[in-house]
């Protein structure tokens, strides 16, 4: 099946610092990446729409200037966290749409991140 | 808007007990619908979707779910539970011609299952 590989799965860096993350389709193409935010025992949250080839679509209170969102390829695409700070810590989970299957969405296995 | 409600933030149910998480939807027209599970610090485990055809839906380590369209509901059930099933349970929906579009999810509801 259809399967998202997110790295890394734990970061922690401190602050001022930036981190990158990375999720790559590994067996299909992904037209489109989907980046959320999860808070502890709380429901995920969407960042931002990015789209292979174009501009990252956020959403309202996103910040884009610092949730970086590149989408070069049909393969990978990357949210970097930049100048983070300890209320960027959570987890993050992306999700790619896999249009050769009806309503196929595939996750990342998730990124904790903690900063210091 | 797309909505999806999971009015249970905790659901207790004893090893062997049949076991319900429910959830209802709002979508303007017709739906894919979701569930999914999470396990403490990683990421989203699909269980079984609803796209179209039979409303029973039968998916991953015994769990299956019910489309309703009356009650717009798609509710989560097992027969019989197990304490590994004790986990974060999500529902997510769709708008089926709302093209590539993320998914919405609910809250999330925690299911203990004590033996």
């Amino acid at each position: 099946g259809a399967v998202v590989s997110q790295h890394p799965s734990r970061v922690i860096c401190k602050s001022g610092t930036s981190v990158k993350i990375e999720c790559r389709s590994l067996d299909f193409q992904a037209t489109t990446m989907f980046w959320y935010r999860q808070f502890p025992k709380q429901s995920l949250m969407l960042m931002a729409t990015s789209n292979e080839g174009s501009k990252a679509t956020y959403e309202q209170g996103v910040e884009k200037d610092k949730f970086l969102i590149n989408h070069a390829s049909l393969t990978l695409s990357t949210l970097t966290v930049t100048s983070a700070h300890p209320e960027d810590s959570s987890f993050y989970i992306c999700s790619a749409s896999n249009t050769y299957e009806a309503g196929g969405y595939t996750f990342g296995s998730g990124t904790r991140l903690t900063v210091v | 808007a797309q909505s999806v409600a999971q009015p249970e933030d905790q659901v207790n149910v004893a090893e062997g007990n049949p076991l319900t998480v429910k959830c209802t939807y709002s979508v303007s027209g017709n739906p894919y619908l979701f569930w999914y599970v999470q396990y403490p610090n990683r990421g989203l485990q699909f269980l079984l979707k609803y796209i179209t055809g039979d409303n029973l839906v039968k998916g991953s380590y015994g769990f299956e779910a019910e489309f309703n369209k009356s009650q717009t509901s798609f509710h989560l059930k097992k027969p019989s539970a197990l304490v590994s099933d004790s986990a974060l349970y999500f529902c997510a929906v769709r708008d089926r011609n709302s093209g590539n579009t993320p998914l919405v999810f609910g809250k999330g509801t925690r299911l203990s299952v004590i033996a």
